[in-house]
């Protein structure tokens, strides 16, 4: 059974804090994807990784990076945290060619 | 620019009725879609996919039509179950890359 965990459920930060999402998965998955999501606007992609040291940027790269120093984890870093970046934070994992499995999600309440 | 849409951001079916969640797309390379289910406070759930070399997939309740031509798809739920009221989310891919998201559909089940 794939499983995806994120370090945190919930999470309460001030305007300008450095805030770190952490997300691993257990199924030796090559692929792992961070979205958000707001009402009306659907998952958006901030970042993706194909392996271990390497990522693309997604459509909403914009005040965020990521790190992937080990196949199994994948950081998203909100490099100073802002009120619009109050949302649903959704990690994502999977093998080539294959279903893309998600995490239970992180809200981020930035005040 | 949208790609994946769903233009009905919510939907409400009596018990026992049949569901009719519609997703539209505009890239025609996407080759392979897939419906995700969410609940509040979780992650997404793979429900059912189709490939673009078929038009229909069932799996037991829930059946994925693609029409190529008019490059649409939709998930039939029958008969709906109150377990069933969640948002609904399709998303597409072209080869084993990203997968694009639609807006998100809430679907209400009435006992």
């Amino acid at each position: 059974d794939v499983k995806v965990t994120q370090s945190s459920r919930y999470l309460v930060k001030r305007t300008g804090e450095k805030v770190f999402l952490e997300c691993v998965q257990d199924m030796d998955h090559e692929n792992m994807f961070w979205y958000r999501q707001d009402p009306g606007l659907g998952l958006r992609l901030i970042y993706f990784s194909y392996d271990v040291k390497m990522k693309e940027k997604g459509d909403i790269p914009e005040g965020y990076s990521v790190s992937r120093e080990k196949k199994e984890r994948f950081s998203l870093i909100l490099e100073s945290a802002s009120t619009n970046q109050t949302s649903m934070y959704l990690c994502a994992s999977k093998r080539l060619a294959t279903t893309q499995y998600f995490g239970p999600g992180t809200r981020l309440l930035v005040l | 620019d949208q790609q994946v849409k769903q233009n009905s951001p919510s939907l409400s079916v009596q018990e026992g009725r049949i569901s009719i969640l519609n997703c539209d797309y505009t890239n025609s390379m996407f080759d392979y879609f897939l419906w995700y289910k969410k609940y509040p406070a979780e992650g997404p759930t793979f429900l059912i996919s189709i490939s673009s070399i078929k038009d229909k997939n069932e799996d037991g309740r829930f059946t994925v039509f693609l029409n190529k031509s008019a490059k649409h798809l939709s998930l039939h739920i029958v008969p709906s179950q109150p377990g069933d009221s969640a948002v609904y989310f399709c998303a597409a891919s072209q080869g084993a890359q990203k997968l694009v998201f639609g807006q998100g559909t809430r679907l209400t089940i009435n006992p």
